[in-house]
């Protein structure tokens, strides 16, 4: 079974700039949920989705956005970039919601010059 | 509000030694409890993990032990070796949603 897949691996964008990345969870997985890592902050929770409706969502500012599709596959979108929102950015796929162990990505390096 | 206490930040034990590090949630309404490691570069993975009907529980040198009570709950690595070394994320999960709150990390080094 292939786990969860994260697109692109890296990527270098421009302040102001808007940026979409995508998370394809595990087959049959349809929670999806958002982490920004960064050395300062540690792992902080975005959002979550399930069955193409977010259920919750951190406390970021309304420039992070995301949304499912009917696949379960999920993409984020951050606008107007700034420098601060360089970082690892991971999704996590699980079979339901809650207590159930969700599988990670390898994440999306971003950077903001 | 949410949020997940850890310590230490930084750990470093001799290998073969035990290493514990602690955390303390906020809501009592988590019921599941998941420890990730971290290797440099790579992504977190569940290590072990312990849900709130569960006092202990153990996976050959890792334990963890859960206080609901108090809302602790600790990792145990007995005999740690050189893979040892990672940092580690104690997290808290809401019974009905699939909403992560990490720790802040303990980035565990083992002395040869």
């Amino acid at each position: 079974k292939a786990g969860v897949t994260q697109t692109p691996r890296y990527l270098i964008k421009t302040r102001g700039q808007q940026v979409t990345l995508s998370c394809s969870p595990i087959s049959g997985h349809r929670s999806v949920s958002w982490y920004q890592q960064t050395p300062g902050q540690g792992l902080q929770f975005l959002f979550e989705y399930f069955s193409e409706t977010q259920r919750n969502k951190g406390n970021f500012p309304g420039r992070f956005s995301g949304r499912q599709f009917s696949n379960s596959r999920s993409e984020m979108n951050v606008s107007t970039l700034e420098l601060g929102d360089s970082a690892l950015y991971l999704c996590a796929s699980s079979s339901v919601r809650g207590s159930t162990e969700a599988f990670f990505g390898q994440g999306t390096r971003l950077t903001v010059v | 509000g949410e949020n997940v206490e850890q310590h230490p930040s930084t750990l470093s034990v001799q290998e073969g030694d035990s290493a514990v590090i602690k955390c303390t949630y906020s809501d009592s309404a988590s019921n599941y409890f998941p420890w990730y490691k971290q290797e440099l570069g790579k992504r977190p993975q569940l290590i072990i993990d312990i849900r709130s009907n569960v006092g202990e529980k153990k996976d050959q040198r890792i334990a963890v032990t859960l206080n609901k009570t108090a809302k602790h709950f600790s990792l145990h690595i007995t005999e740690t070796q050189p893979e040892d070394s990672a940092v580690y994320f104690c997290a808290a999960v809401y019974s009905s949603a699939s909403k992560i709150i990490f720790g802040s990390g303990t980035r565990l080094s083992i002395r040869p």
